[in-house]
């Protein structure tokens, strides 16, 4: 499997936007980038996927690079509730259903 | 919808004692997965089912873990004999397969197993 790095904690104040980073450098043209968070005492919740267009929904958007080499989370607001380990994780075709979670990064906000 | 079920939700219990933990997938879902997490190693795929078949078991630590899908709406990973070593939270997670890789899993809220 394709492997991500990510680093392993970001700061962020409360109502500021984050970035959180993920390489890739591996991935294979077929490699979707999912991004999941675990917030404290909880199972992993998802938050976002994509293939090679950059992707919105409520949670979050992610932002590819051209050459899909990278790829960066954004929570545009942060919030208290936002404080949770987020994980970086590329699925292909052949493994489709298994989801290899690395050490992720792990967020915190303060006020 | 009540999400994926784990039971116990804490369990405490003694080297050599058989564990049973159990799991409700959301109803629907076809695909179950168990994973485990640990401090030392993260988490990790236990082993997942299609269709209430075992499709992955290579993340079985070894024979002491054994786990079943009796029906669509039950799955149970049981220890014999537990040891210290297995302590740690356990997740269950379904999804809806659909045959690509953008299938959603949902996490269930995990057993944390203490092996005295």
């Amino acid at each position: 499997d394709a492997k991500t790095t990510q680093p392993n904690s970001m700061e962020s104040n409360e109502e500021e936007p984050v970035h959180l980073p993920c390489n890739h450098s591996t991935i294979s043209g077929t490699d979707y980038i999912h991004w999941y968070r675990q917030l404290p005492s909880q199972g992993p919740e998802y938050v976002i996927h994509g293939l090679t267009s950059n992707v919105n929904n409520r949670m979050a958007s992610l932002a590819i690079a051209e050459d899909r080499k990278s790829s960066t989370l954004i929570l545009h607001r942060a919030t208290l509730r936002d404080a949770a380990v987020y994980y970086c994780i590329l699925r292909d075709t052949g493994t489709a259903s298994k989801l290899t979670f690395g050490t992720g990064t792990r967020l915190q906000v303060t006020l | 919808d009540a999400g994926v079920i784990q039971s116990p939700r804490h369990e405490v219990t003694e080297m050599g004692q058989e564990v049973t933990l159990r799991c409700k997938p959301i109803s629907g879902h076809n695909s179950l997965f168990w994973y485990r997490q640990t401090m030392m190693r993260g988490l990790e795929l236990l082993i997942y089912f299609n269709n209430n078949v075992p499709i992955d078991d290579s993340g079985m630590p070894e024979d002491r873990f054994s786990a079943k899908m009796p029906n669509a709406s039950f799955s149970t990973l049981k220890i014999q004999p537990s040891e210290p070593r297995d302590s740690a939270v356990y997740f269950c997670a379904s999804s809806l397969r659909t045959g690509g890789s953008t299938d959603t899993q949902y996490f269930g809220p995990g057993t944390r197993l203490t092996v005295l």
